[in-house]
């Protein structure tokens, strides 16, 4: 099983200031690496596949980069409706999750 | 529009058995691969199991024997049952489709229900 590990576990952030949320693979994925965002009580929402292609509708604020193992979610300037958790996903083999990165309001 | 609606979540006792439903408007079902996807309270995501446009079907570890997928695409409509369960198979259970072009990242996701195993 490839384990996805993100840093930090939590991350405060002032709105428009920029965050950067990181992803690693215990094993290769190469670009089959996605991203979501889930509100609480609300369902994951995609944003980011393919490491860097921002799903429909999604903000330009949102960016993805990486491959291999490593991977970096960034959102340029934080607006209130980004504070979430986000997660990363590896579908590379199978799917699996990391354990999520709260960001929250500093 | 395009949507997925579960249903069938509740409260089981260790041991017993519950069929979760995952109807889906806007697309076929059967053209897509669709997934569940379970979340523990508190915890983060796992995915559970899978069922290919062709039909074929797969298990997370920490299911398999026990859990399986189907879909009736007269209904349109997911399906999981869920039998022998266990206090770790609480959560929030999830349907989810994975769509052509979009490689196999989740892009719809039903609302969710919850499942409580205890007695």
């Amino acid at each position: 099983e490839i384990v996805m590990t993100q840093s930090p576990a939590t991350l405060s952030v002032s709105p428009g200031e920029r965050a950067t949320l990181s992803c690693r693979a215990s094993q290769s994925v190469s670009s089959n690496l996605a991203w979501y965002q889930q509100k609480p009580g609300q369902a994951p929402r995609l944003l980011i596949y393919g490491a860097s292609t921002r799903a429909t509708g999604i903000p330009a604020r949102f960016s993805g980069s990486g491959s291999g193992t490593e991977f970096t979610l960034t959102i340029s300037s934080l607006q209130s409706e980004d504070f979430a958790v986000y997660y990363c996903q590896q579908y590379n083999n199978w799917w699996t999750f990391g354990q999520g990165t709260k960001v929250e309001i500093k | 529009e395009v949507q997925l609606v579960e249903s069938g979540g509740g409260l089981v006792q260790p041991g017993g058995s519950l069929r979760l439903s995952c109807a889906a408007s806007g697309f076929i079902v059967s053209s897509n691969y669709m997934n569940w996807v379970r979340q523990a309270p508190g915890k983060g995501l796992e995915w559970v199991s899978v069922i290919y446009s062709g039909g074929s079907t797969y298990y997370a570890d920490s299911v398999k024997g026990r859990f399986t997928i189907s879909r009736d695409n007269s209904k349109n409509t997911l399906y999981l049952q869920m039998n022998s369960l266990r206090a770790e198979d609480t959560a929030v259970y999830y349907c989810a489709r994975v769509s052509a072009g979009i490689e196999d990242a989740f892009d719809i996701w039903g609302q969710g229900t919850m499942v409580t195993v205890s007695s």
